[in-house]
């Protein structure tokens, strides 16, 4: 399977919740990276955080970084019905910067 | 404003056919990627260029090809030997190879085989 793989693959919550994605990996990574990608549409970068780093913070984002499990948490805050989309983690493999994996992604629903 | 250009939005191919997608980028970055997306799945990575005048394969190169003759562009060809290319194919830049920076995406192309 590949480097990255995002859990759960859907999740469904009410506006005003928050929502929790993983990504897990398998082996060290130098960068990791969250996107989001609306139905039929282009990749949007979210956040970028480093194997020297823990936690990151975008607006309603909040990134974390568990090295020593090899894996990732996206939450986002008071979800809104436009936070509806699919999200996918990107790693790369620690010993060759030119290897850079996609997961599946998480589709998430968010209900007005 | 900066960003990338994938022309066509929708592209039909007749069995036999190769056809061309273009991808532009004002962003001035060196480093361009083709990937495509299969519905429900991941992106998968077709081929990546770092610099002009050279690219390289991906993890599903069989049947596509790529030219990096300018900076800002990186067209990729869907050649009559790839058997099933009906996808969504996404090109992307950045900075420098890799992840150490992110990705700008463009808006996709959907190539469906007639």
């Amino acid at each position: 399977s590949q480097q990255g793989e995002e859990d759960p693959q859907a999740l469904s919550i009410q506006e005003g919740e928050n929502a929790t994605m993983n990504c897990s990996y398998k082996t060290s990574i130098n960068n990791l990276q969250w996107y989001r990608q609306n139905s039929g549409r282009g990749l949007v970068h979210l956040i970028l955080i480093r194997s020297n780093e823990r936690e990151k913070h975008s607006g309603r984002l909040r990134v974390t970084l568990d090295t020593s499990k090899k894996s990732s948490s996206l939450l986002i805050t008071a979800s809104r019905a436009a936070d509806t989309a699919s999200y996918f983690c990107a790693t790369d493999i620690g010993y060759n910067f030119n290897k850079f994996y996609f997961g599946s992604g998480t589709k998430l629903n968010v209900k007005p | 404003d900066g960003g990338i250009t994938q022309s066509p939005k929708y592209l039909f191919r007749k069995e036999g056919q190769n056809v061309t997608l273009s991808c532009e980028q004002n962003l001035n970055h060196d480093a361009m990627y083709w990937y495509r997306q299969d519905p429900g799945q991941g992106l998968r990575l077709i081929y990546y260029s770092q610099i002009v005048n050279d690219f390289q394969k991906g993890d599903i190169a069989e049947g596509y090809s790529v030219s990096r003759e300018k900076k800002e562009s990186f067209p990729l060809t869907v050649t009559s030997a790839q058997k099933n290319p009906t996808a969504f194919y996404l090109c992307a830049s950045s900075i420098e190879l890799g992840l150490g920076y992110g990705y700008t995406f463009g808006s996709g192309t959907r190539l469906t085989v007639v």
